[in-house]
């Protein structure tokens, strides 16, 4: 079955710092990998997305880049801001996408300032 | 364009009552997703509907979960006698078709409490 895997939070950093959140994945067939941010009492907004191998998918500042070879989608920013302070999910869909997204457990980051 | 909309917010119900949760997908969406979040997890999907269709309901609890999508009006999900385990935030997500590629759109969710 499909799976995601995301580093545990809380992840806390200073203002202007790099950010970088690890998600690695195991999918059946050719996987769409994205990125969520839910802010806190909120739904979830797509953040970025990427459909095939080697894809970088990126918004606001944030890239991630779909690595078949090592089935990650990694989360990355140069200078974080405080208004980054969320939760991030990293999910997949596969296959015909019936069985809807696969989620991580998210990884709540906190930029202090 | 609205967004997906979700009703009501928050909803607190009684263990054995009933809780419906509303969700009207985004114009021109006719796919709708329901998923649920449990504390500090991530969301776990449910069922998915088409109108007048569940497609894959492969994620709903065997038991007192059901859920519909009619041909007009929004889609429901409803949970018969709630117990405490119940409560989460429940989510809904829509898209204009299904398939790998298709980006889901989630409205603000429905906060269920049972006390």
């Amino acid at each position: 079955g499909n799976s995601v895997t995301q580093m545990e939070g809380p992840v806390t950093l200073s203002e202007e710092a790099f950010l970088t959140i690890n998600c690695t994945y195991t999918a059946t067939g050719y996987p769409s990998l994205f990125w969520y941010v839910q802010y806190p009492g909120e739904g979830l907004q797509l953040l970025l997305k990427a459909t095939k191998a080697d894809d970088k998918g990126s918004n606001k500042g944030f890239e991630a880049t779909y690595r078949k070879e090592t089935t990650s989608f990694h989360l990355e920013k140069g200078s974080v801001q405080v208004s980054d302070s969320a939760v991030y999910f990293c999910a997949l869909i596969s296959g015909g996408g019936a069985d809807g997204l696969t989620f991580g457990k998210g990884t709540h980051l906190i930029i202090q300032p | 364009n609205a967004g997906v909309m979700q009703n009501p917010r928050h909803l607190v119900r009684r263990r054995g009552q009933e809780a419906r949760l509303r969700c009207s997908p985004m114009k021109g969406h006719s796919h709708v997703y329901w998923y649920r979040q449990l504390p500090e997890e991530g969301l776990k999907f449910m069922v998915y509907l088409q109108k007048e269709n569940i497609i894959d309901e492969s994620g709903m609890p065997k038991e007192r979960f059901s859920a519909e999508f009619p041909k007009e009006g929004p889609s429901i999900l409803r949970i018969q006698q709630v117990v405490r385990g119940d409560s989460a935030a429940y989510f809904c997500a829509s898209s204009p078709s299904t398939g790998v590629k298709e980006t889901q759109y989630f409205g603000p969710g429905t906060r269920l409490l049972v006390l």
